[in-house]
């Protein structure tokens, strides 16, 4: 069975904190991974795509580990508006590319 | 920045009725994607359309479900027989090519009475 899966949450964290969340895929054949963040009830929204030798936008770094089939996003310097689930996402692979299994998210608070 | 854009953001249905909701992609993209996500739950992927077919589809994607992009800018969902377990929210996706990360509809909520 094709599943990713990610550590529920929440996460509460101060602003500032560093906050790190990982992700685990079974499908070794998936060929692209992402992040997305999801507000409540609202659509999921790319914040990364995940790369073999690790990215970085701004305060968000990812990194991913295919021997472990494993994706990992630090979050440094936590604001307010990070409060949101996080979506670990990978395709299906098999020559399936855009579709995609997405993890049941992590959630993260940050407070004041 | 360009959107997907999806109608209507609620519907309210009776079990048994045919619904359809509606998605306008990208203007320039080429790929298409239902998704839906029950409450609570995670995003599940149902149907992936390219080329005026249907190029995959989940096993959520039954017989009760169809899409059809009926002219070069609609691209559309039907049940046709909804149940009660159809309730969620029901979001579009498009990219221009297979490998590109999918831009996501603000979604439709449906709700099976």
């Amino acid at each position: 069975r094709k599943e990713v899966e990610q550590d529920p949450g929440p996460f509460n964290v101060p602003e500032g904190a560093t906050v790190a969340f990982n992700c685990t895929y079974s499908n070794s054949a998936s060929q692209s991974f992402f992040w997305y963040r999801q507000d409540c009830r609202k659509e999921p929204k790319l914040l990364m795509s995940v790369y073999s030798s690790g990215n970085e936008d701004g305060r968000f770094t990812a990194q991913l580990n295919r021997a472990s089939q494993y994706i990992s996003l630090l979050i440094r310097d936590s604001k307010l508006s990070d409060s949101a689930t996080y979506l670990c996402v990978v395709n299906m692979g098999g020559g399936s590319q855009g579709n995609l299994i997405f993890g049941k998210g992590t959630k993260l608070s940050v407070k004041p | 920045e360009p959107e997907v854009t999806q109608t209507p953001s609620h519907q309210v249905t009776q079990m048994g009725q045919e619904v359809i909701l509606r998605c306008v992609p990208i203007s320039n993209h080429l790929y298409f994607y239902w998704y839906r996500q029950i409450l609570g739950q995670k995003v599940e992927f149902l149907v992936s359309f390219y080329n005026n077919e249907i190029s995959e589809k989940s096993e959520i994607f039954d017989d009760q479900f169809s899409v059809e992009r009926p002219d070069g800018s609609n691209f559309t969902l039907k049940i046709r027989s909804t149940k009660l377990e159809d309730s969620a929210m029901y979001f579009c996706a498009s990219g221009p090519d297979y490998s590109s990360p999918l831009h996501f509809g603000n979604g439709t909520r449906l709700t099976v009475t």
